[in-house]
């Protein structure tokens, strides 16, 4: 049972590149978040997903976009890097309605622009 | 939106010691849950909280939704303690959580 898997774990983009960032779970759980971790900060969420072809925005969606076109993915895609995006990237899943919606989170990627 | 405000935002313990970390938040939430960032960046859930109090080992949690705040125990701390612990709470909306700051924990020797 891998749990929630991201990759790459670390990714340098020049500016103005575009990336994609995957995220995939084996736990059959129907919510999907990715949240971005600047340096000593708390977790800020950029977009949600409450099921396949089903997305949200979140706190700071601006630079990002993403697809869920089934359960067990949902990859986040930057468009233009810019040195602001410079950050650890968090996937996480839920499984929303269950007794114990306990959320699970990737190891992560850093990303670096310059 | 909700805030969420942690404290102590730094501490430092000998091994052996105990400590309580506290999370405050604005509003009504339906969902609270306690983490802990390793010093290598991996994030564990260690509670999923909304009310009461639950135990798992040398920690326990406490959460008292009608006054908004939420503690987090730690006894007979060790090192591998070390690192940070976020609260996390959502207020109603799909299950988004709303992260604090986060207090770093630094157990020595």
């Amino acid at each position: 049972n891998a749990g929630v898997t991201q990759t790459p774990k670390f990714r340098i983009l020049k500016i103005g590149q575009s990336m994609t960032l995957q995220c995939t779970q084996d736990m059959n759980h129907n919510y999907m978040y990715w949240y971005r971790q600047d340096p000593g900060m708390g977790l800020k969420l950029i977009y949600y997903s409450v099921g396949a072809g089903i997305t949200d925005k979140g706190e700071v969606p601006n630079g990002y976009n993403v697809s869920r076109s089934t359960t067990e993915d949902f990859p986040l895609r930057l468009e233009l890097a810019a040195p602001s995006q410079t950050s650890v990237y968090f996937c996480a899943s839920s499984y929303y309605g269950a007794w114990d919606e306990k959320l699970f989170f990737g190891s992560g990627t850093q990303l670096s622009v310059l | 939106g909700i805030q969420v405000e942690q404290s102590p935002p730094d501490l430092i313990l000998q091994e052996g010691a105990n400590s309580t970390l506290r999370c405050n938040f604005s509003d009504s939430v339906n969902n609270l849950q306690w983490f802990h960032q390793n010093p290598w960046g991996q994030l564990i859930n260690l509670f999923y909280i909304p009310s009461g109090t639950k135990q798992n080992g040398r920690l326990s949690a406490t959460t008292v939704a009608t006054e908004r705040y939420s503690l987090l125990y730690i006894s007979s701390s060790q090192t591998t303690d070390s690192g940070v612990y976020f609260c996390a709470v959502e207020d109603g909306t799909a299950s988004k959580l709303t992260f604090g700051t986060g207090t770093r924990l630094q157990v020595t020797l």
